[in-house]
């Protein structure tokens, strides 16, 4: 059954700080997508990887194949990014299998 | 910047009673989803949609969910008789080209319609 797990479920930073959330996810997954909710519940894509290293203004997604393991990271952390950011892995088909989302809070 | 949009933002209806989402998809967008959010919980795929025919659907889409593409713009998930499991939030997505084929595809969500059945 394809799998996708994230942690940690719940992140506080203070404004500035290296963000890192976690993802690992089962064999049959082939890509690996980060996405951000917001609280009115609104859901934006932020990456698709299905290897390698992705760059988007102050966001940083690296996955690695072997591990089955991808890492979302958020230099210099501002209060806006405060959101739920979630990893979905798609398998060999075009549906996305869900993790649970981390809620990232960042405080001034 | 181009939109996915749904409505309603927000219904309450009865159990037992039908509702219809709708979904005005991205223009150029020839891949359709429905997805659902249980409140505090993941974010859990419907079905998929291509070529005005369901491609995949979820163990959740049974008899009482159907979709359609009635005029070639909107995009509807109709649930025939409610129940008070189906109160959730439901994302209508899209995308032009399937996953894998381009990797600067995107797949955009509307908003969310948030249901909630009594």
């Amino acid at each position: 059954k394809n799998e996708v797990e994230q942690s940690p479920q719940n992140l506080t930073a203070q404004e500035g700080e290296f963000i890192t959330i976690n993802c690992s996810y089962s064999v049959g997954i082939s890509a690996l997508h980060w996405l951000q909710q917001h609280p009115g519940g609104g859901i934006v894509s932020l990456f698709m990887l299905s290897s390698g290293k992705k760059k988007h203004g102050r966001l940083i997604a690296t996955i690695n194949i072997q591990e089955k393991h991808s890492s979302l990271h958020i230099t210099a952390s501002h209060p806006r990014d405060s959101a739920v950011y979630i990893c979905a892995g798609q398998g060999g088909t075009d549906k996305l299998i869900f993790g649970t989302g981390t809620r990232l809070q960042v405080f001034p | 910047e181009p939109e996915v949009t749904q409505t309603p933002s927000h219904q309450v209806t009865q159990m037992g009673q039908e509702v219809i989402l709708r979904c005005v998809p991205i223009s150029n967008h020839l891949y359709f989803y429905w997805y659902r959010q249980i409140l505090g919980q993941k974010v859990e795929f419907l079905v998929s949609f291509y070529n005005n025919e369901i491609s995949e659907k979820s163990e959740i889409f049974d008899d009482q969910f159907s979709v359609e593409r009635p005029d070639g713009s909107n995009f509807t998930l109709k649930i025939r008789s409610t129940k008070l499991e189906d109160s959730a939030m439901y994302f209508c997505a899209s995308t032009q080209l399937i996953f894998g084929t381009s990797g600067a595809n995107v797949l955009t969500f509307g908003a969310g319609s948030r249901l909630t059945v009594l």
